[in-house]
């Protein structure tokens, strides 16, 4: 079955600590997709990376960077230099055909 | 460039009354999703339209919810007789027809459902 597991419920750091959200998922697929989103309190859904499961190369953006794991079928998302508006919640999800499975989320507080 | 629409963007109900969500896609989008977001929880897939036909609602529950997709206007997600449980945020996303390349979903800012 297609799972996707965020065991940290909630993270707490200081703003300008580095984080990392972690992302553990299962899929019968042998092509897939990869995806973290964003959710602030205001609620919309903010798309942040899709990754091809053939690219396992990792990625940089800004503050944001990707870790892609196919080994351990992993796809961890860390933040540099964490600021307040860096606040939310964050999801991870998996493509399954046309289906998003998502995970629950890491609600992340990042205290000034 | 309108992205994918959602309205009502709240809406309270009132237990035993109907809730009809409304998604109006990315202009040129002819697939539509929805999904629900219960409180503390990620969003799980409800079902999944095309115009005029439903092509998988495997994740819809099996009484009081129905979707559509018409050839004119908005996609409807319609609950009867709601209740309590109801109470989330339904997301709606749109994609292009099926091609050679990733068919990317776009999502739209949902609706908050409470029902009192």
């Amino acid at each position: 079955a297609q799972k996707v597991t965020q065991a940290q419920t909630e993270i707490s750091v200081v703003e300008k600590e580095d984080v990392t959200l972690d992302c553990v998922y299962e899929t019968r697929d042998t092509t897939y997709y990869l995806f973290w989103y964003k959710q602030p309190p205001s609620g919309e859904l903010v798309f942040l990376i899709r990754r091809n499961s053939f690219d396992e190369q990792n990625e940089i953006s800004g503050r944001y960077s990707w870790n892609f794991q196919k080994s351990t079928s992993s796809f961890n998302f860390t933040i540099t230099a964490s600021q307040v508006v860096d606040s939310a919640v964050y999801f991870c999800a998996v493509d399954s055909n046309y289906q998003l499975i998502w995970g629950a989320g890491t609600k992340l507080i990042i205290k000034p | 460039n309108a992205g994918v629409m959602q309205n009502p963007r709240h809406l309270v109900r009132r237990r035993g009354q109907e809730a009809r969500l409304r998604c109006s896609p990315v202009k040129g989008h002819s697939h539509v999703y929805w999904y629900r977001q219960l409180p503390e929880e990620g969003l799980k897939f409800m079902v999944y339209l095309q115009k005029e036909n439903i092509i998988d609602e495997s994740g819809m529950p099996k009484e009081r919810f129905s979707a559509e997709f018409p050839k004119e206007g908005p996609s409807i997600l319609r609950i009867q007789q709601v209740v309590r449980g109801d109470s989330a945020a339904y997301f709606c996303a749109s994609s292009p027809p099926p091609g050679t390349s990733y068919n990317e979903q776009f999502f739209g800012p949902g609706t908050r459902l409470t029902v009192l």
